[in-house]
């Protein structure tokens, strides 16, 4: 089945320091990739998305994934956390051909000042 | 910029209940969904739409139903709630090939 993994369910780190949040995709036929973030108690908001070109994608709030299609892979890194970056980050997938998007299961995001 | 809108923010329900949840979107996006989201499971898709007069299964359709007989409206109505229902349901909209548009959620519970 096409499906999306995120594999950390929660990653805390200490603010300033960097941060890798983990998302592999299962199939190697050609994807649009998102990520998006879900503050508490709201609706998710678009971090980027990589629909074509450049395999480096930038988003809002200094966060930037690659595309790594070798490896069905496209993580989430930002070079120095704040603490308002406590969050929840979902990855998603389309798969072409299946029109609809896929979640991870989320990986919750705790910022320690 | 209204975006996605949904109604009500919160609902109870009795077991055995039905109830819609409305979606409205003021974009013109062709796709519209809905989503459940339980704690450790993510987004979990219920519905979908590619257009007016067209609906799908998403992953986890039993127990609701959807029409779409305007393009911007995608109500989901629960036939007959049951506790497993009890979730946060969200509405999304976007473009073919774009980002999906959320709205605020729905926070359902069943007793």
């Amino acid at each position: 089945a096409q499906s999306v993994t995120q594999l950390d369910s929660q990653v805390p780190v200490f603010e300033e320091a960097p941060v890798e949040l983990r998302c592999n995709y299962s199939s190697s036929v050609s994807v649009y990739l998102f990520w998006y973030v879900q503050y508490p108690n709201q609706g998710l908001q678009l971090l980027l998305k990589y629909l074509s070109g450049s395999t480096l994608v930038k988003g809002i709030n200094g966060f930037e994934a690659e595309f790594n299609k070798s490896q069905t892979s496209f993580h989430l890194r930002k070079p120095s956390v704040h603490i308002s970056d406590t969050a929840e980050y979902f990855c998603a997938v389309i798969y072409f051909g299946n029109e609809k998007l896929t979640f991870g299961t989320g990986t919750r995001l705790t910022i320690i000042p | 910029n209204a975006g996605v809108t949904q109604t009500p923010k919160f609902q109870v329900l009795k077991t055995g209940q039905s109830m819609t949840l409305q979606c409205a979107q003021d974009m013109n996006h062709e796709y519209m969904s809905w989503y459940r989201q339980d704690p450790g499971m993510g987004l979990r898709l219920i519905h979908y739409s590619v257009g007016a007069g067209i609906t799908d299964q998403g992953e986890v359709p039993n127990g609701y139903n959807v029409s779409r007989s305007t393009t911007e409206d995608f109500p989901l109505r629960l036939l007959s709630a049951a506790p497993s229902q009890t979730s946060v349901y969200f509405c999304a909209s976007s473009p073919r090939t774009g980002e999906a548009f959320f709205g605020q959620g729905t926070r359902l519970t069943v007793v």
